[in-house]
């Protein structure tokens, strides 16, 4: 059984361009997180789904954010327009039905913007 | 809302000296879940352990123990004999009535040969 999956592991762009990241979940897990963690902090909830319904959000996903789960499987997180400030790793983490306290992380995203 | 302390920024250690990391937790919820984590330098999130608010005995793993006690709020984490493979940043989470994990700022700790 392969673990969660993140794609790209490392990302470069420069300040106002849209990024866009992908995470595999483990299989048959329902549910799916995204986190951000900024140099010298924990890390911090963004979003998650159940199954294809993104059912929470934090307020730091500004508008500039969004993350879809189209089929129930993968999901992407796209930033747009880009800010040093959302320099950061992406961490995206998959538990099973009924158990959202195993929450397995992918080695993360490390995007950083110029 | 839920809030986890870690006060210890960085620790620094020989090896073979044992060493405790302190996390200390806030909530409301009277069913909560306390965890740890591991951080390798190469960036992924490893778990160590899971404890649920109703279960407060003390585990110990291996080289690793913890130890419980919801009078302080507290989930501290104590490595035995401490090697160089334990050096890494060290986060104490907590789980309430939300999916969310909230993580502490973690702890780093240095073993030294």
């Amino acid at each position: 059984d392969t673990g969660v999956s993140q794609d790209p592991r490392h990302k470069i762009t420069k300040r106002g361009q849209n990024v866009t990241f992908r995470c595999d979940p483990i299989s048959e897990h329902n549910r799916l997180y995204w986190y951000r963690q900024t140099l010298g902090q924990g890390p911090e909830f963004l979003t998650y789904f159940q199954n294809e319904a993104q059912l929470e959000k934090s307020r730091l996903l500004s508008d500039r954010f969004s993350a879809e789960r189209p089929k129930g499987s993968f999901s992407t997180l796209e930033i747009q327009r880009t800010e040093q400030g959302d320099s950061a790793m992406y961490l995206c983490a998959s538990s099973p039905p009924f158990a959202s306290y195993e929450q397995y992380f992918g080695p993360g995203t490390r995007l950083t913007v110029t | 809302a839920q809030k986890v302390t870690q006060a210890q920024t960085e620790i620094s250690v020989v090896e073979k000296e044992d060493v405790t990391l302190d996390c200390v937790y806030e909530t409301r919820d009277t069913t909560y879940y306390l965890f740890w984590y591991k951080q390798p330098p190469s960036g992924e999130l490893v778990f160590l352990i899971r404890r649920n608010s109703f279960d407060e005995q003390n585990e110990i793993s291996g080289r690793y123990s913890w130890n419980f006690q919801k009078s302080t709020s507290s989930f501290n984490f104590t490595i035995t004999a401490s090697q160089v493979v334990d050096s890494a940043v060290y986060f104490c989470a907590s789980q309430g009535g939300s999916e969310k994990l909230v993580f502490g700022k973690g702890t780093k700790l240095t073993v030294n040969p």
